[in-house]
Parts: structure tokens; sequence; C-alpha cells
């Protein structure tokens, strides 16, 4: 365990639903990070959070709407997605860029 | 603007044997530069970072890797070889408030 949790580990959802991806730490972080990892392409940032605020947005589609409730909590609620956006998602945390990102063991997502 | 390259997407090395995985960055001033490791279905975990200190980086699990600005280069090693280095191997440069730059990945693949 390495201190940020992300659960659920799968999912599987179909075009029309909508869920929720839930992460948490509890390192003192005051960053949080959501990636997308998808086969053969590099990691793609997608958003940050910097003391509850959201400081990145890198053109993220709409069906992806991010939540940070506090420091500790980060959320990933997911509307209307496409078979496209199937994928490992990661959360990560870190304390200013420098120090490096602590990485949860992601969620493996399939739309179907 | 930032970039990461690792030269090599795939490396296999017999068991017992040295280990380089090679990564060359572009940045406009002093990065910060880190290598991560992703096992198979796991999440990523930091290997080690440079953030301006000693040029010889030490991480986890008998690895190092080598700042040197002259060649912008931070080549990962590690002496000899064990089975449970397989895993894929990202070299990353931040120099911006948040934004990380990724490469695309090394896969590290242990003969026996």
């Amino acid at each position: 365990e390495t201190g940020v949790t992300q659960t659920p580990r799968h999912l599987v959802m179909g075009m029309t639903n909508k869920k929720s991806l839930k992460c948490e730490q509890h390192l003192g972080h005051n960053a949080m990070y959501w990636y997308k990892q998808s086969a053969k392409k590099p990691l793609e940032l997608m958003f940050v959070y910097s003391l509850e605020e959201r400081v990145e947005n890198n053109s993220v589609p709409s069906r992806f709407s991010p939540e940070c409730p506090n420091s500790s909590h980060l959320f990933l609620h997911l509307h209307t997605l496409q078979p496209e956006d199937s994928a490992l998602y990661l959360c990560a945390s870190s304390q200013g860029k420098n120090y490096g990102y602590t990485f949860g063991s992601g969620t493996r997502l399939t739309v179907v | 603007a930032q970039s990461v390259t690792q030269l090599d997407s795939h490396v296999s090395v017999s068991e017992g044997t040295p280990v380089l995985l090679r990564c060359n960055y572009s940045s406009s001033y002093s990065p910060s530069l880190f290598w991560y490791v992703q096992h198979p279905n796991k999440g990523l975990q930091l290997l080690l970072k440079y953030t301006s200190a000693a040029t010889l980086v030490k991480g986890i699990n008998g690895f190092e890797a080598e700042f040197k600005k002259s060649e912008t280069s931070f080549h990962l090693t590690k002496p000899s070889a064990h089975m449970s280095d397989a895993a894929e191997y990202f070299c990353v440069v931040s120099d911006s408030n948040y934004q990380l730059i990724w490469g695309a990945g090394t896969k590290l693949i242990i003969k026996p």
C-alpha cells in the first residue's frame, strides 16, 4: 500500500451510466492529480488540484468531472463515456512538485 | 518546450548483468527529474528523483541515475539485474508548476 488508495480497482460501465472513481491519501500532501494511462500511449495528465483548487485541466472532455472536497479526497465523476475512455485511471498526490508523486494502484475502467 | 525521450522501448538483459535504461530530456531551465517503475497490473512507484542536489542519485532496489547537464541525460542503471526488476520504467521531467512530462516508457525484460 502506497498511502494513496483508489476505489474501485476495476469498473465496467455502459455508455449511459454514471459512476465515480474515488481517491484518498493520508500522507499530508497538498496536491492531487488524475492521470489516464492508455495502452501504447504516454501517461496523460487530466486534472491537478492544489490546496483543493483546480490548477490544471488538460482539455479533458466534460464527461469527466473532478471533485476535491478536501485535501485528502479526490473524485472523478464519469457520465456518458465512450469506449475509447477505457483505460487505467491513476490518482497521485504530492507535497509540491519537486518531491515526486505517490501513485495509487489505479482503477481499470472498461466502457462497453 | 520540455520533452523527454526514452531511447529504447524495450531492453532485454540476463539476470545478474548490468541494466542501462536511457533517458534524454530538454528543458528551458533547471529541471527536476524522476524515474518511476510500474510492475504489471500495478500502479506507479517512484524509484528516485533529482532536484538539483547531488548529480548521482541513489534510489530503491539498487537503482541509481546520474544527471548529466552537458548531455541532457538522466540514464537509469543497476549493476546486477534481478528477475523482480522486470517492469516498465518511466523517465519524467518537471520544470513548471505541476506539469510533469512523461517519457513513453521502457519495458525491461530479464532473461533467466
